[in-house]
């Protein structure tokens, strides 16, 4: 069965700063999707950025970005020029290619420091 | 991107009664949709996916007769908790899956239904 982890239930950065949000995960398919997404306290759910396993190239939207580390099964996500819009609650989730469900992490809430 | 919506954004009632949600994708068909429950400072539990036209394929330990779901339409799901009970309160999440724009890959979420059952 397939597992996501993040090791991190808080972080906080100060504004501007860049802070890196740690996310693993186990599986034994070659090829599948990774996502990070964002509840803020409104509480909807954001898709902030996604990868697909197949891409050796690290998935960016703007001030986000991933480190994809595959043979490590790893799948980071940095936060450039952090914003107080950005403090909300992370989670990394996994997908098969022919699954449909996704497998969530526990969340990592990060904190934007004035 | 996709936008996704449900109905109520909160809901309060009486122990024994029904309510029911409603989740639409409102730009887009989805043919899957997804119901989740979050507890507090929780991540999300997926309870059941919803396929337009046919039964929902629960999750382990969810219990289907009292969580019926219904996808009568492509951009349509709803969900009804039965005899509504305190154990129920939660906050309920849709999603739904877009099979064209954002690719094939991607879950857009609806803002979530606040249950709180006295």
């Amino acid at each position: 069965a397939q597992t996501v982890t993040q090791s991190q239930p808080e972080m906080s950065v100060q504004e501007a700063e860049t802070v890196t949000l740690s996310c693993t995960y186990d599986t034994s398919e070659s090829d599948y999707y990774l996502f990070w997404y964002k509840q803020p306290p409104s509480r909807q759910m954001i898709l902030v950025i996604r990868q697909e396993a197949y891409k050796q190239q690290n998935a960016t939207e703007n001030r986000f970005s991933v480190n994809f580390q595959k043979a490590a099964k790893s799948f980071s996500l940095k936060i450039s020029d952090s914003q107080l819009g950005d403090a909300a609650m992370y989670f990394c989730a996994y997908r098969t290619v022919l699954g449909e469900k996704l497998t969530f992490g526990t969340g990592t809430r990060l904190t934007i420091i004035p | 991107g996709a936008v996704v919506s449900q109905h109520p954004s909160w809901v309060i009632c009486k122990s024994g009664t029904s309510v029911k949600i409603e989740c639409r994708s409102l730009d887009f068909q989805a043919t899957t949709m997804f119901w989740y429950r979050q507890f507090p400072k929780q991540s999300l539990m997926l309870m059941a996916t919803s396929n337009e036209g046919s039964k929902a394929t629960y999750e382990q330990g969810v219990e289907k007769d009292k969580f019926l779901i219904n996808h009568a339409s492509l951009t349509l799901s709803t969900l009804t908790v039965t005899s509504a009970h305190p154990e129920d309160s939660s906050f309920y999440i849709c999603s739904a899956r877009d099979p064209g724009t954002g690719g094939p890959d991607t879950q857009y979420f609806g803002p979530g239904t606040r249950l709180t059952v006295l």
